[in-house]
């Protein structure tokens, strides 16, 4: 079974980069899908999108203008970048392996937007 | 973007009972339609995957049907392990979409 661990800082400040990585362990992340979502109390569970392990990659429109993900196979990662924050990106982001439907999730972080 | 409208969005059950909830799609999406179980501090977990099939590990009590908008997630015999927030999810078009949750409460 494979299993996630998303890391990264939990504190951003407003218009800057917030920078996560999740690390796949039991499986080789070259194969499948890997997707992030996040889940803050006021918008519930927003899928934020997910990439192939060939680096291929779909976004939320609602977020594309401000997002990246990317994947390294040599470390079995793969990472999130969500640029110019505010305080309406705060929420557990979680990361998950997609196979047509998001089967296992990491155990999620949190991140606050505040100065 | 496909919404999905849950209901009911909390629901206090004594243990034993019968839990329907439903979720409806604002349009068609075949059997691409997924449940979780949140529990608090918790990240979800796939309970049934294309409206119908039980995830591995997952006890017998659930059961999803339906198929194209309509569709209900079933726990038979409610258990006080099974007080969590519920969740579908559709994977039929991007962007992938959930629903609000419902909530159930163990009385």
């Amino acid at each position: 079974q494979v299993q996630l661990q998303e890391s990264g800082p939990g504190l951003v400040k407003p218009s800057e980069t917030l920078s996560l990585t999740c690390t796949v362990s039991g499986d080789s992340i070259s194969s499948y899908y890997w997707s992030w979502i996040r889940q803050s109390p006021g918008k519930g569970l927003e899928w934020i999108g997910y990439i192939y392990y060939s680096g291929s990659t779909n976004y939320n429109p609602s977020l594309k203008s401000r997002v990246t993900i990317s994947v390294d196979t040599s470390k079995n990662q793969f990472s999130l970048k969500l640029n110019s924050v505010t305080a309406a990106d705060t929420a557990v982001y979680y990361c998950a392996v997609y196979y047509g439907v998001l089967e296992y999730w990491g155990q999620g972080t949190l991140v606050t937007v505040s100065s | 973007e496909i919404v999905l409208t849950q209901s009911p969005d909390f629901q206090s059950v004594t243990p034993k009972e019968k839990v329907t909830i439903t979720c409806r799609a604002s349009q068609s999406i075949g059997s691409s339609l997924h449940w979780y179980q949140q529990k608090p501090d918790q990240s979800p977990k796939l309970l049934i995957k294309y409206a119908s099939q039980s995830f591995s590990g997952v006890p017998s009590r659930f059961s999803g049907s339906g198929s194209g908008t309509d569709f209900t997630l079933t726990i038979n015999s409610l258990e006080a392990e099974d007080a969590a927030t519920y969740y579908c999810h559709q994977s039929s078009s991007i962007p992938l979409t959930f629903g609000g949750g419902t909530k159930v409460e163990i009385k």
